[in-house]
C-alpha cells in the first residue's frame, strides 16, 4: 500500500507562471488536506478536501489559489501568478474513514519562485 | 489563534538521555497527534491519543494527554542520534488538523 505520493517533489517557476501541486492519497482514504511550512516553521492548514468537496478552506488565501479533488485522479493544489512569498513546502495529507483518525503525510512539494 | 504552542522550541541532549517535549492547545479536541519532521522531509505520525485517554506508550516514546490543562507532553527515553528531528504535536479541532510550532530536537552522539 503506497503511502501519500506527492509530485513533484521540487517546482521551480518564474514570478507569474502557474504552480499545480499534485497529491494522491493513501488507497481507501477519502479526506485530503492540505498545509504550508515555511523554512523552520510549523505547518499552516490551507485546505480539507474530500472527493468532489471542499469542505474547509479557511487557511487558503482567496486570490490566486485553489483546490479540487475530483472524483477520479489526484487532488490538486493550484497557484495563480505566483509570488516570491508562495516559496514554501506544500505538503498533503490523508486521512481515511472520518476526520478524527491518523493523517498520513506526504513527501511535500518544495516550491521557488524566482 | 487556533495553533498549538509548543516547548521548548529547540532541545539539544546527549545520546541514552530523555528528551520531554510539551505542547499546549486552546480548543475542545478529539484527539492529539504527535509527528516527527527530519530537515527537508515529510512528516511521520508517531502516535496518536484520544480525548479520553491519559497515556500511550510506543516503543521509547510515552505520550501523556490532560485535557483538563489542555496540555500534552512526549517523552522520548533513551534518546538517539537518529532522533534528531523537529516534532510537532497535531490535534483535531474541527474539520482541520491543527499543528503547533514544533520542537526541534538534536541528539549529540
Amino acid at each position: 500500500n503506497a503511502g501519500v505520493m506527492q509530485n513533484p517533489r521540487h517546482l521551480v517557476r518564474r514570478r507569474g507562471q502557474e504552480a499545480r501541486l499534485r497529491c494522491s492519497p493513501m488507497k481507501g482514504h477519502s479526506h485530503v488536506y492540505w498545509y504550508r511550512q515555511l523554512p523552520e516553521e510549523g505547518l499552516k492548514f490551507m485546505v480539507y478536501l474530500q472527493k468532489e468537496n471542499i469542505i474547509d478552506e479557511s487557511g487558503m488565501p482567496k486570490e490566486r489559489f485553489s483546490a479540487e479533488f475530483p472524483k477520479e485522479g489526484p487532488s490538486i493544489l493550484r497557484i495563480q501568478q505566483v509570488v516570491r512569498g508562495d516559496s514554501a513546502a506544500y505538503f498533503c495529507a490523508s486521512s481515511g474513514l472520518t476526520a478524527n483518525t491518523e493523517a498520513f503525510f506526504g513527501q511535500g512539494t518544495r516550491l521557488t519562485v524566482v | 489563534s487556533q495553533q498549538g504552542e509548543e516547548d521548548p522550541q529547540a532541545l539539544s541532549i546527549q545520546e541514552g538521555e530523555n528528551a520531554t517535549m510539551n505542547c499546549s492547545y486552546k480548543t475542545s479536541i478529539n484527539n492529539l497527534q504527535w509527528y516527527r519532521q527530519n530537515s527537508g522531509r515529510g512528516l511521520v505520525h508517531l502516535i496518536l491519543i484520544r480525548s479520553n485517554e491519559r497515556e500511550k506508550h510506543s516503543g521509547r516514546l510515552r505520550v501523556t494527554l490532560d485535557t483538563s490543562k489542555k496540555s500534552s507532553s512526549l517523552l522520548i527515553t533513551a534518546s538517539r542520534a537518529a532522533d534528531t528531528a523537529s516534532y510537532f504535536c497535531a490535534f483535531n479541532a474541527g474539520n482541520m488538523l491543527t499543528f503547533g510550532g514544533g520542537t526541534r530536537l538534536m541528539v549529540k552522539p
